[in-house]
């Protein structure tokens, strides 16, 4: 299975700020996810990023406030940008790996605005 | 409109006690049900991928079954160990490969 990496892990933001959360993963994949994990709550997908276009955004999230970049077929980040504290959450990005078809996630970044 | 339910929200269990946890699906064409397990602080790790009615899959204490509405989680005989939140989830036909999550069964084994 594919193994993931996110940076950083954990971080305290002051409203207003900005974060960008890098997700690494050590094969080349065509597909990478974005999703938010809200307190005590299940995942939701933000968007999907394919490599060489622009990300697909979920309705009720948009490009100006999650930009995500996907230089190539290993990385990609999410920027939550101008943040509040209703961002808190758990961000998560995963992978599709054809192969076995199946959607692998990295460890989470978990992100708390004050 | 797709809707993936679990049931029950929350389960306690002795350790030994065997039970099954529910993941119904109202979706327009499944492609692929999921199940994954989370741990406190962590990413969801994959357990189980269903296709077809009739369907199942084992690994360890768990076996994860498949019918045209509902999938089970059945867990034999669970340790300490056991205690997290499991999450199904699945894949549209003709989707982009996204995953639709339910809300999770968080399960908790006394010892």
């Amino acid at each position: 299975s594919a193994v993931i990496s996110q940076k950083p892990s954990r971080d305290i933001c002051q409203r207003g700020t900005s974060l960008t959360i890098q997700c690494q993963v050590d094969s080349q994949v065509t597909m990478m996810f974005w999703y938010r994990q809200q307190p005590g709550q299940s995942l939701t997908l933000i968007a999907t990023a394919n490599q060489g276009s622009e990300a697909t955004y979920e309705s009720g999230f948009v490009i100006d406030k999650f930009p995500i970049s996907r230089p190539n077929l290993t990385f990609s980040t999410l920027t939550v940008s101008n943040m509040s504290p209703e961002d808190s959450s758990i961000y998560l990005c995963s992978v599709d790996d054809r192969n076995t078809d199946t959607q692998y996630f990295g460890p989470g970044t978990r992100l708390t605005v004050l | 409109e797709d809707q993936v339910t679990q049931s029950p929200e929350a389960l306690r269990l002795q350790e030994g006690e065997s039970s099954s946890l529910n993941c119904s699906y109202t979706v327009s064409g499944l492609r692929g049900l999921f199940w994954y397990r989370q741990d406190p602080g962590k990413g969801p790790e994959f357990l189980f991928t269903l296709y077809s009615a009739g369907e199942e899959k084992e690994k360890e204490r768990l076996k994860a079954t498949l019918t045209k509405k509902e999938s089970f989680l059945h867990i034999t005989a669970p340790k300490p160990e056991d205690s997290a939140t499991y999450l199904c989830a699945v894949t549209l036909s003709g989707s982009a490969r996204q995953l639709t999550f339910g809300s999770g069964t968080q399960l908790t084994v006394l010892p």
